[in-house]
């Protein structure tokens, strides 16, 4: 059965680094997301992505944040210089094109910003 | 704006008892789309099943079951005969598609613990 994977699996970087989370998501699928899980917190929206371009973002998407396609199969998210607060859990998912359909999403990965 | 409250934030049950997870939302979209997700320990999402809202049909799935009241704007969910490996963090979630809008916005999640 297909699936989102990302890479790593675990992510420990200093404050101040710039650090990419990777991601393949499910071959015939047309949107990408990132969401984030702080710790023991509810999941929360991050950005979406289609046709090569950001087609919403949330409040906590600010300039440190930015996303690329950089393939035909890899979805990445780049934080440039990485606070305290943004250790947590990454998750990346896809999703067929109409709004009714599943967001499927990767295993996750963990940042830890020390 | 959408919002979606698990009032529930900690169940604890023994093996084979049932248990149902409370989801309300808020939205003021006529369409829109409903979500369960379950987070087990090892920290994926996992996803459950999709309701539609011109859907009401509540359905059943082996041991899980759904029911989805529009009049109440309540999605709830059932675990009949309870199993440990059901215990997990569950989500619900909601779609509602205004625009181009395709986020999902989640509830603060319900952990569940069966007991052996």
């Amino acid at each position: 059965e297909p699936e989102v994977t990302q890479t790593p699996s675990h992510q420990v970087t200093q404050m101040g680094q710039e650090v990419i989370l990777r991601c393949v998501p499910i071959s015939n699928h047309l949107y990408f997301y990132w969401y984030r899980q702080i710790l023991g917190q509810k999941v929360e929206f991050l950005v979406s992505f289609y046709n090569n371009e950001i087609s919403e973002k949330s409040e906590i998407f600010d300039d440190q944040f930015s996303v690329e396609r950089p393939d035909g199969s890899n979805f990445t998210l780049k934080i440039r210089s990485t606070k305290l607060e943004d250790s947590a859990m990454y998750f990346c998912a896809s999703s067929e094109a109409t709004p009714r359909y599943e967001q499927y999403f990767g295993p996750g990965t963990r940042l830890t910003v020390t | 704006a959408q919002k979606v409250t698990q009032a529930q934030t900690e169940i604890s049950v023994v093996e084979k008892e049932d248990v149902t997870l409370d989801c309300v939302y808020e939205t003021r979209d006529t369409t829109y789309y409903l979500f369960w997700y379950k987070q087990p320990p090892s920290g994926e999402l996992v996803f459950l099943i999709r309701r539609n809202s011109f859907d009401e049909q509540n359905e059943i799935s082996g041991r899980y079951s759904w029911n989805f009241q529009k009049s109440t704007s309540s999605f709830n969910f059932t675990i009949t005969a309870s199993q440990v490996v059901d215990s997990a963090v569950y989500f619900c979630a909601l779609r509602a598609p205004s625009g181009s809008a395709r986020q999902l916005t989640f509830g603060s999640g319900t952990q569940l613990t069966v007991l052996p």
